[in-house]
């Protein structure tokens, strides 16, 4: 597609339930990023994806968050057993891949995110 | 390390008025390039500009304008004129070379313009 693409764009749920958050990137880019954004708060990396593999996965928060992504392109953030401090919304990006030259002066695109809200 | 800070949580002024957002950055890299993104209501966070860091020079476009100062760390924006839709969240972020998988922000600043 022409943007990066987050679904669902709102999700409510209760807590302790799994929620599954899924992003398409940008036809072509090799890199996909999560980050979370907290209510007023700025954005907190959680994963980058340099095709299937996740060389950095130094932000997620704790064991019961995980994220894949298959054949280099579409990407699932899975939550296990919520919590309310989940309650946030989860931003997608996708850029060219930073190892290049253009990759790492170029800019991240995001997608809208994805509102989680954990009752 | 790398980190970005933006000290102002949120500015709110009048239409018409100027206004300068601040940035300042820390990172050990001598290579890093800097970017500012607009998060209008919608929600997306929008591209404005990117700079390396081998290049001070002053930029301008339009009504927008960014200093890059090395010898402060800092890499301020500049709204002349202020607009209504000028309102969002500003973000400041860096990527050092170290660090280059992804882009380190800042909290961002909330900016007001009011008619």
């Amino acid at each position: 597609g022409a943007g990066v693409s987050q679904s669902p764009s709102n999700k409510v749920t209760e807590k302790g339930k799994d929620v599954e958050l899924r992003c398409d990137p940008i036809s072509g880019h090799t890199a996909l990023y999560w980050y979370r954004q907290s209510l007023g708060q700025g954005l907190e990396f959680l994963i980058y994806f340099q095709g299937n593999s996740a060389p950095d996965k130094s932000g997620l928060p704790s064991d019961r968050f995980s994220a894949e992504r298959t054949g280099g392109s579409v990407s699932t953030l899975t939550i296990q057993r919520t919590q309310q401090e989940d309650s946030a919304v989860y931003l997608c990006a996708s850029s060219l891949d930073p190892g290049t030259t253009s990759g790492r002066t170029g800019e991240l695109f995001f997608g809208e995110g994805s509102r989680l809200t954990v009752l | 390390a790398q980190k970005v800070t933006q000290a102002q949580t949120e500015i709110s002024v009048v239409e018409k008025e100027d206004v300068t957002l601040d940035c300042v950055y820390e990172t050990r890299d001598t290579t890093y390039y800097l970017f500012w993104y607009k998060q209008p209501p919608s929600g997306e966070l929008v591209f404005l500009i990117r700079r390396n860091s081998f290049d001070e020079q002053n930029e301008i476009s339009g009504r927008y304008s960014w200093n890059f100062q090395k010898s402060t760390s800092s890499f301020n924006f500049t709204i002349t004129a202020s607009q209504v839709v000028d309102s969002a969240v500003y973000f400041c972020a860096l990527r050092g070379i170290q660090g280059a998988q992804k882009l380190v922000f800042g909290q961002g600043t909330r900016l007001t313009i009011n008619p």
